[in-house]
């Protein structure tokens, strides 16, 4: 049963730490995507990929989050520094974009920055 | 910009009643259309996706329809059950089939049983 893996689950860490967010996402998917869940925002998309390229980072505050995908089967959401308001649970999704498939949701990264 | 409202916010009902929950979007230039169930604390999982061409879906008691010209989508689950109990999100991708997704706030669904 493939499915897209996320680690960490949880993180706790302080104002101006560094923090890395993982998404493995299902073999085969051309397209990786990071969206952020707050109660106030709701789910908002951050950045997305095709082929590992980057292709839109409209939704990230550009001065502190950066998207990576260094090879096929990672990708990677980096907070520098951090900031309390980045509190959130950051969802990795993969999809098969071009086909009738439906995009598949990770379990998502749970960041508290006090 | 597109933007999605789910109407209503929240929704109790007893255990067997059939219930509708409603989806409105102002740029009917979709491509495709989604609906995900959220629990508590939870990812996102697909129930439904409406490919631009059709008007409808149906899994089990679940049923979608997409109405692109009116810029609106309904799901629709018959007897509900405690089990629903949930949030339910309702996501058009953008025209491009970039595979986009725009999300509603989502309506959140207690059965009572």
């Amino acid at each position: 049963d493939a499915r897209v893996t996320q680690t960490p689950r949880h993180k706790v860490t302080e104002m101006g730490q560094e923090v890395t967010m993982r998404c493995q996402p299902i073999l085969g998917h051309n397209t990786v995507f990071w969206y952020r869940q707050t109660m106030m925002q709701g789910l908002e998309l951050l950045a997305y990929f095709r082929n590992r390229a980057p292709l839109d980072d409209s939704g990230m505050p550009k001065d502190r989050f950066s998207a990576e995908m260094p090879d096929a089967t990672l990708a990677t959401l980096k907070i520098q520094p951090s900031e309390p308001r980045d509190s959130a649970v950051y969802f990795c999704a993969s999809g098969l974009v071009g086909s009738t498939d439906t995009q598949y949701f990770g379990p998502g990264t749970r960041l508290t920055v006090l | 910009k597109q933007e999605v409202t789910q109407i209503p916010a929240a929704l109790s009902v007893p255990e067997g009643e059939n219930l509708v929950l409603n989806c409105s979007f102002t740029d009917s230039a979709i491509y495709n259309l989604q609906w995900f169930r959220q629990d508590p604390g939870k990812g996102l999982t697909s129930l439904l996706l409406i490919q631009s061409s059709q008007r409808e879906q149906t899994s089990g008691r679940l049923n979608a329809s997409l109405d692109k010209s009116s810029g609106r989508s309904t799901l629709y689950i018959a007897a509900s059950q405690p089990g629903d109990s949930a949030t339910y999100l309702c996501a058009p991708w953008d025209s491009g089939n970039t595979g986009k997704l725009i999300f509603g706030q989502g309506t959140t669904l207690q059965v009572k049983p």
